[in-house]
């Protein structure tokens, strides 16, 4: 029982290229979170998903887009990577039932 | 807009010690409040989650409580040790899905 992955751990990008996160769960979760956090700010959701096949914005969901074509599977998509973007990327998952969220190692993403 | 808020940004205290964390938003209709603890370089690790009808929840050392008529929580750790050290966030439940979050408090245990 792995619990939250995420993949990759750290990457850095050019201004203007594109690249997808990888979110799992191994928890049979309906929810599934998007989140970033910057230094002095909580952390700020970008899109969430209450389930397969379903997606919503969050507080900040410009320059981002998701999938959840899997259950257990959460995609963040940055199709053109701004400065503005570099950030730690959190993805969290919970039950339908239980209120507590499960989160990932994070991604440490800079875009030069 | 619901708004959280952790002061202090920083505390250092000696080992030991018994210490509080605290907690206040804005607006009382929350759903529940957690607690979490995040390590450098690692994600977030829920600590304590306390309903909307519950004044407090314990676990080992650590003790919330809820005030939702003054928009407070506190995290009190009791004993504290340098394995304690950590950033500790709060978190309010607004909605079904989103969670507020505040800033967090950077907590430092000295040997």
């Amino acid at each position: 029982n792995a619990g939250v992955t995420q993949t990759p751990k750290f990457r850095v990008l050019k201004t203007g290229q594109s690249m997808t996160l990888l979110c799992a769960q191994d928890m049979n979760h309906e929810y599934m979170y998007w989140y970033r956090q910057d230094p002095g700010m909580g952390l700020r959701l970008i899109h969430y998903s209450v389930g397969e096949g379903t997606t919503a914005k969050g507080e900040v969901p410009d320059g981002y887009n998701v999938s959840r074509l899997k259950k257990q599977n959460f995609l963040l998509g940055l199709e053109s990577a701004a400065p503005s973007q570099t950030s730690v990327y959190f993805c969290a998952s919970r039950d339908s039932s239980y209120n507590e969220q499960f989160f990932g190692p994070g991604t440490r993403l800079t875009v030069l | 807009k619901q708004e959280v808020t952790q002061i202090p940004a920083a505390l250092s205290v000696p080992e030991g010690e018994n210490l509080v964390l605290n907690c206040s938003f804005t607006d009382s209709a929350i759903y529940n409040l957690q607690w979490f603890r995040q390590d450098p370089g690692k994600g977030l690790t829920s600590l304590l989650l306390i309903q909307s009808s519950q004044r407090e929840q314990t676990s080992g050392r650590l003790n919330a409580s809820l005030d939702k008529s003054s928009g407070r929580s506190t995290l009190y750790i009791a004993a504290s040790q340098p394995g304690d050290s950590a950033t500790y966030l709060c978190a309010v439940r607004a909605s079904n899905y989103q969670l507020i979050w505040g800033a967090g408090t950077k907590l430092i245990i000295k040997p």
